[in-house]
């Protein structure tokens, strides 16, 4: 069965450095890997995705992702965080069953301080 | 475009009532899903609709159902609701190209609290 794991409940950064927010992934075949965003009271935004090629995925707001087959793992990446990044990040993948359907982490909440 | 939208956003209701949750998918999109998202179980997969028929379920009691109409709208019901079923619900639409990398995005989503 496909799985996804986000292994770090919080991730607390200061404004201005490099975040980092891990995820690993269980699946058998080539994954569609998901990243999105959630804010207080907001439903989920749509950050990047990893399909097919290139390993490293550029997204919106800055963020990347790192596809990396050999450690099963899509970690999400920012060069300098911002206050406003601050919420709760969830990776998911598409299940292999031939429909829409997205398995889900356990989220992470980023907190980056002032 | 406009986005996924979800009617109404917050919705009170008492042990043993039911409710009906709306969601409108995105123009041109085919497929819709549905989650629950509970601090405890984290986001749960409800079920999936593409083209009026549900595609996938998810382990959810027969309370929860679900339906789309021929615009591709579509509404969950929950009957003889519980404690448990306070939860924020969220609706997403992709195209349905299924099992492929077509990307779901979601609606605000529906507070629903049960007491």
């Amino acid at each position: 069965a496909q799985s996804v794991a986000q292994p770090e409940d919080q991730v607390n950064v200061a404004e201005g450095n490099p975040l980092t927010v891990k995820c690993t992934y269980s699946v058998s075949g080539n994954p569609y890997l998901f990243w999105y965003v959630q804010y207080p009271n907001r439903g989920l935004q749509f950050l990047l995705k990893y399909i097919t090629g290139d390993n490293l995925v550029k997204g919106s707001y800055g963020f990347e992702a790192e596809f990396n087959k050999s450690q099963t793992s899509f970690h999400l990446k920012k060069p300098s965080a911002l206050v406003s990044d601050s919420a709760l990040y969830f990776c998911a993948v598409r299940d292999m069953g031939g429909t829409d359907k997205l398995i889900f982490g356990t989220g992470t909440r980023l907190q980056v301080f002032p | 475009k406009a986005g996924v939208t979800q009617t109404p956003r917050y919705l009170i209701k008492t042990r043993g009532q039911q409710v009906t949750l709306s969601c409108s998918p995105i123009s041109g999109h085919r497929s819709v899903s549905w989650y629950q998202q509970t601090p405890g179980q984290g986001l749960q997969f409800l079920f999936e609709y593409f083209s009026e028929t549900q595609r996938n379920k998810g382990n959810f009691p027969g309370r929860f159902s679900g339906r789309q109409f021929s615009n591709s709208r579509s509404e969950m019901n929950v009957s003889t609701l519980e404690l448990g079923d306070s939860a924020l619900y969220l609706c997403a639409s992709n195209t349905g190209d299924s099992g492929g990398p077509d990307t779901q995005y979601f609606g605000p989503g529906t507070r629903l609290t049960v007491l």
